[in-house]
């Protein structure tokens, strides 16, 4: 399996734009979660799936944010309107089960919003 | 609600010698996960280390090892033999076990560690 695959790899887009990005999980795995880097506030859990079902989004930040995960094999963080603040490293991951699972994470997206 | 604290944000160490990075965490759970993951600088999240917190023997993985403190709440990382491919970015983190299919894993700040040839 080629692993947990994000694109785009580097997002640069202006205040006010829609930014998508993109995950496709392993396949067999049945979680999958969204998680923000930042210097500032670490690794943040932004939301995850169980089931192409969400879980739980008490992480996602505002109602700019939201997730999709319409099959197993694909999943999409969109920002809409886009706010330099959320520039920040975003990571998919994806795991077999829960709890001490080992989480699979992707390369990321680096998102600047200039 | 789950925390975790790494209290080193840098460490440095000369090749092939031994350093232990450092992790305490706050849980109302008997029983979790403990994780060490390295974020070399391609990015990529990587697992070094998993500990169940119901087994007392501590984690190995080849010169990686755990020093497990339950009742301190402590869960540090012992590189041996340093390489400098262990340069990169540790991670603790902690998950609860499955409850409802609700689980997070909460992630510590990093320690930055840097290996001198």
């Amino acid at each position: 399996d080629a692993g947990v695959i994000q694109s785009p790899r580097h997002e640069v887009t202006e205040m006010g734009q829609e930014v998508t990005l993109r995950c496709k999980p392993i396949s067999g795995h049945d979680y999958l979660f969204w998680y923000r880097q930042t210097m500032m506030r670490g690794l943040e859990l932004l939301i995850y799936f169980n089931n192409n079902v969400p879980i739980d989004d008490s992480g996602m930040p505002e109602d700019r944010f939201s997730a999709k995960m319409p099959n197993a094999s694909f999943s999409t963080l969109k920002i809409q309107p886009s706010e330099p603040r959320d520039s920040a490293v975003y990571f998919c991951a994806s795991s077999l089960g829960q709890g001490g699972e080992k989480l699979f994470f992707g390369s990321g997206t680096q998102l600047s919003v200039l | 609600a789950q925390t975790v604290t790494q209290s080193q944000p840098e460490m440095s160490v000369q090749e092939a010698e031994t350093v232990t990075l450092s992790c305490t965490y706050d849980t109302s759970e008997s029983d979790y996960y403990l994780f060490w993951y390295k974020q070399p600088p391609s990015r990529q999240m990587i697992l070094v280390i998993r500990q169940e917190a119901y087994k007392q023997q501590n984690a190995t993985e080849n010169r990686f090892s755990v020093n497990f403190q339950k009742a301190a709440k402590s869960f540090s990382l012992k590189i041996s033999d340093s390489q400098l491919g262990d340069a990169a970015m540790y991670f603790c983190a902690s998950s609860p076990p499955a409850q409802g299919g609700s689980e997070k894993l909460v992630f510590g700040k990093g320690t930055k560690l840097t290996v001198n040839p």
